[in-house]
C-alpha cells in the first residue's frame, strides 16, 4: 500500500461547483498533511494545511481531517476555471520531510 | 521577495554523462530539501539540509547522486554518471523553520530528461 493515496483523475467539475478531492493515508504517515496546488511546469504551492480532527476553512478551500479513518480531503467551492489544475495531498513527518500522494487532476470548465 | 530558484530548467544529458542542478532557496531559510518526481510516479523525498549540514538524506537513490550546501546557502545536486532512470524533475524545497505552521517553499524544478 502506498503511504498517501490519490486518485489521479481527471476530476471535471463545472464552474461554480464543488469540487471534492480525497486522500487517504498509511499508519507510516505523520498526522499532519498539506494540500499543493500545481500548475502545469510550476512549482508546488501550498494552499492548506491541517493538523488536527475536524474541518479547516480558508476562502473557498476547505479541508477535512479524519484520523480514525485516515483521511483527508478538500473541498473547493465556487470552482474558477483558474482552478484547473494538479492538486497534491501530503503527509508530513519530523524535519518537515514530505510524502506526496501521486496527485489529483482538475479540470473545471466553463 | 525572490523564491526557490533552480537551474537548469530544463537539461537533456546522455547516459553516462555528469549533470549538475543548482537550487537557490529563499534568502535566510536554513531549511532546504530535495525531491524529485519520476515519470508516472509521486514526488519523492530525497534529502534534507540544515544549514550546510545534511539532517536526513534517507531518500537519495544511490551513490551516484551527490549533494551539497557548502556555506549553508545554495545547494547542488549532481548525478554522475546519470542513468535513463534518473530522468524526471527534481524539486527544491526551502523552510525557515520546522514543525507545525512552518510553510515549504518549492521552486518550479530542474528537468532532467537522460537519453
Amino acid at each position: 500500500q502506498k503511504e498517501v493515496e490519490q486518485n489521479s483523475g481527471p476530476l471535471s467539475v463545472p464552474e461554480g461547483a464543488i469540487a471534492s478531492l480525497n486522500c487517504t493515508y498509511s499508519d507510516r504517515v505523520s498526522q499532519s498533511f498539506f494540500w499543493y496546488r500545481q500548475y502545469s511546469g510550476k512549482s508546488p504551492e501550498l494552499i492548506m494545511s491541517i493538523y488536527s480532527n475536524g474541518d479547516k476553512e480558508d476562502g473557498r478551500f476547505t479541508a477535512q481531517l479524519n484520523k480514525a479513518s485516515q483521511y483527508v480531503s478538500l473541498l473547493i467551492r465556487d470552482s474558477q476555471p483558474s482552478d484547473s489544475a494538479t492538486y497534491l495531498c501530503a503527509g508530513g513527518a519530523a524535519g518537515n520531510k514530505l510524502t506526496f500522494g501521486g496527485g489529483t487532476r482538475v479540470l473545471v470548465k466553463p | 521577495e525572490a523564491g526557490v530558484t533552480q537551474f537548469p530548467s530544463h537539461s537533456v544529458i546522455e547516459k553516462g554523462q555528469t549533470v549538475t542542478l543548482r537550487c537557490d532557496p529563499i534568502s535566510g531559510h536554513d531549511n532546504l530539501y530535495w525531491y524529485r518526481r519520476v515519470m508516472g510516479k509521486e514526488i519523492k523525498f530525497l534529502l534534507h539540509f540544515v544549514k550546510e549540514s545534511k539532517q536526513d538524506e534517507s531518500g537519495m537513490p544511490n551513490n551516484r547522486f551527490l549533494a551539497e550546501r557548502t556555506g549553508g546557502t545554495y545547494s547542488t545536486l549532481k548525478v554522475q554518471p546519470a542513468e535513463l532512470e534518473d530522468s524526471g524533475v527534481y524539486f527544491c524545497a526551502s523552510s525557515h523553520i520546522l514543525g507545525d505552521g512552518n510553510t515549504i517553499y518549492f521552486g518550479e524544478g530542474s528537468w532532467l530528461t537522460v537519453v
